[in-house]
């Protein structure tokens, strides 16, 4: 039981190349979420999931784009890198909707850390 | 101007300690998570509180959620190096889909 699975760890890309991330869960929940991690700003939600072959905007969704064809599986596309997604991604799961209270416990990967020059 | 608002950013204190961490928001959420995250990894669950006025305790953390569902504090008791971290708080707003997270406190107990 992997939990939630990030690829890679780390990448580095120049301005305007582009990137997939894949996020894999193997504990089949429902909820999938995309962030990323700045200093001083805790996690801000980019993009999310409530099943299969849904996708929905978070907070910071510019420049990224989604997939979720697959229940376990939730992609993260930058289809033209900017300076200003140089960041640690993680993507995480849950079982319950975010307002299910004490079920909402979500899940989270190792991150990938992402430099664009 | 994010939805939750940690304070204080950063904490050094020496072993033994007590402190008290605050998350503050001017909106209401329908239920509160406090995350601890340790370098290089994603961050892990420690509580989830869902009534106002509710106070959980775990071993030396106590936690607090206030009357109007608008804030919440984390106090850790006799502080170890192993509480050493980044705490996260979170919470969704009303039936909403999405999770807000805190700005985060940044917490190093020194030996």
């Amino acid at each position: 039981n992997a939990g939630v699975t990030q690829t890679p760890k780390f990448r580095v890309l120049k301005t305007g190349q582009s990137m997939t991330l894949l996020c894999a869960q193997d504990m089949n929940h429902e909820y999938m979420y995309w962030y990323r991690q700045d200093p001083g700003m805790g996690l801000r939600l980019i993009h999310y999931s409530v099943g299969e072959g849904t996708t929905a905007k978070g907070e910071v969704p510019d420049g990224y784009n989604v997939s979720r064809l697959k229940k376990q599986n939730f992609l993260l596309g930058l289809e033209s890198a900017a300076p200003s997604q140089t960041s640690v991604y993680f993507c995480a799961s849950s079982y319950s909707p975010p307002s299910g209270g004490l079920y909402n416990e979500q899940f989270f990967g190792p991150g990938t850390r992402l430099t664009v020059l | 101007t994010q939805l939750l608002e940690q304070s204080p950013q950063f904490l050094s204190i020496q072993e033994g300690e007590n402190l008290t961490v605050y998350c503050n928001s001017s909106s209401v959420f329908s239920s509160l998570q406090w995350y601890r995250q340790e370098p290089g990894e994603g961050p892990v669950l420690l509580v989830t509180v869902v009534t106002g006025g509710e106070v959980k305790k775990l071993k030396r953390l106590t936690f607090q959620f206030g009357d109007a569902r608008k804030d919440s504090s984390l106090h850790i008791t006799a502080a170890q190096p192993g509480d050493t971290g980044l705490y996260l708080c979170a919470g969704p707003l009303g039936t909403g889909n999405q999770f807000y997270f805190g700005t985060g406190t940044s917490l190093t107990v020194i030996p």
